[in-house]
């Protein structure tokens, strides 16, 4: 079992529309979980983090974590073209504060019709 | 603050060559990080970095090496290339205080080893 697993997609969704993205991951201890952008040839940039169950708004997103179901999720509402990219779901595994040892799903990849 | 800069942006080597990849941050991070990113899949941890002359490895360590020798800097040392290391190579930092959970990462280097 992967250790953080995603749906590699394409998912599909028309524009103004919400997107749902998932993620699970294998090891219960888990604290921290991040969601991470990253469109075609560039680098992943951090857009939500999440700690704590229940849900974390910011703005058209939403984060998701259930960690008695060990799943963390992304919503993106009214879902644009430029929302089009690659999600990756990603694990802290340990580490101080301020350290990080994350462990990286495989993405989903996000398509955004007009 | 140019944040996490990466040199080259593109290299071709042949099998058995060695080449540096350099990495540089200005926001004074402690913790620095090599991933590689192979296509459709993940981001993997190579070696990171929780300080000057402090380096340990990651997931992925073979075939590489790295030093850091100060804050700033911490380049990535490929030895005997093979066409296995064909890949896309992120740099990443982070830091402390209200940004501690933010990975930085740099614009990446492709590489592609013939």
């Amino acid at each position: 079992q992967k250790e953080v697993e995603q749906n590699s997609g394409p998912l599909s969704v028309p524009e103004g529309a919400i997107a749902s993205l998932n993620c699970t991951y294998s090891d219960r201890g888990s604290q921290s979980f991040f969601w991470y952008r990253q469109y075609s040839g560039k680098s992943p940039e951090l857009i939500m983090s999440i700690y704590s169950n229940g849900d974390k708004e910011d703005g058209r997103f939403t984060a998701q974590l259930n960690k008695a179901s060990q799943y963390v999720s992304l919503l993106i509402r009214d879902s644009q073209p430029s929302d089009s990219a690659t999600y990756l779901c990603a694990v802290k595994k340990g580490g101080n504060t301020g350290f990080q040892k994350l462990v990286f799903g495989t993405g989903t990849r996000l398509l955004v019709s007009p | 603050n140019a944040g996490v800069t990466q040199t080259p942006k593109f290299r071709i080597l042949k099998i058995g060559q060695s080449m540096t990849l350099q990495c540089t941050q200005d926001m004074n991070h402690n913790y620095m990080y090599w991933y590689r990113q192979d296509p459709g899949m993940g981001l993997k941890l190579i070696y990171y970095s929780v300080g000057a002359g402090i380096t340990d490895k990651g997931e992925v360590p073979n075939g590489y090496n790295v030093s850091r020798s100060t804050t700033e800097d911490f380049p990535l040392r490929l030895e005997l290339a093979a066409p296995s290391q064909t890949s896309v190579y992120f740099c990443a930092s982070t830091g402390g205080g209200a940004d501690t959970d933010t990975q930085y990462f740099g614009p990446g280097t492709r590489l592609t080893v013939l």
